[in-house]
């Protein structure tokens, strides 16, 4: 099993520019989960597919992030217009039923200058 | 959506020593309770969970950890650390029947020869 698959693995942009990031789900997980990781605020979710289907997005920050998940095997997260607040790390996670255990992804470590 | 608490920010620790790392949770409805290790750059791994049954659980690399209802608390243990056992680790917690992982602040522990 590849498991939860995420890129890039580093994106470094200038503030303004969009930014994508990319998430593959494991085979077979239908809920997928994006978390953003700061030391200040720690691992907080920011949105909850459920078959392909935004569940709960009240931890987007605000109306810069949407998130999309067009497939059962692909989910992007995109900042447009990017902040220098926005550098964190980006995890996604999946599971089967968005219930009990969820495998992460390595990350995508993103630093807006 | 449960609040948890990871007592200890840091825990510095000698080789071969004993590490205990504590997580106590805000509710004592059904849990399900996880521990994840995060290795530096890189992504989330788990290290264990309680879904049901035995109070004991006993996980990867040597690592177990004890369910205490009365307490809502989940310590982590390990009888005798390894350098490459330095880390941050992250206790998380779900209601049973919910999407919603909370975790903690994070444990960093640093092993020294």
């Amino acid at each position: 099993d590849a498991g939860v698959i995420q890129s890039p693995r580093h994106e470094v942009t200038e503030m303004g520019q969009e930014v994508t990031l990319r998430c593959k789900p494991i085979s077979g997980h239908n809920s997928l989960f994006w978390y953003r990781q700061t030391m200040m605020r720690g691992l907080e979710l920011l949105i909850y597919f459920n078959n392909n289907v935004p569940i709960d997005d009240s931890g987007m920050p605000e109306d810069r992030f949407s998130a999309k998940m067009p497939n059962a095997s692909f989910s992007t997260l995109k900042i447009q217009p990017s902040e220098p607040r926005d550098s964190a790390v980006y995890f996604c996670a999946s599971n089967i039923q968005g219930l009990g255990i969820q495998y992460f992804g390595a990350g995508t470590r993103l630093s807006v200058l | 959506a449960q609040s948890v608490t990871q007592l200890d920010s840091q825990v510095p620790v000698f080789e071969e020593a004993p590490v205990e790392l504590r997580c106590n949770y805000s509710s004592s409805v059904s849990v399900y309770l996880f521990w994840y290790v995060q290795y530096p750059n890189q992504g989330l791994q788990l290290l264990l969970k309680y879904l049901s049954g035995s109070t004991l659980v006993k996980g990867i690399n040597g690592f177990e950890a004890e369910f205490n209802k009365s307490q809502t608390s989940f310590h982590l243990r390990k009888p005798s650390v390894h350098i490459s056992d330095t880390a941050e680790y992250f206790c998380a917690v779900s209601d049973t029947g919910d999407y919603k992982l909370s975790f903690g602040a994070g444990t960093t522990v640093t092993v020294r020869a």
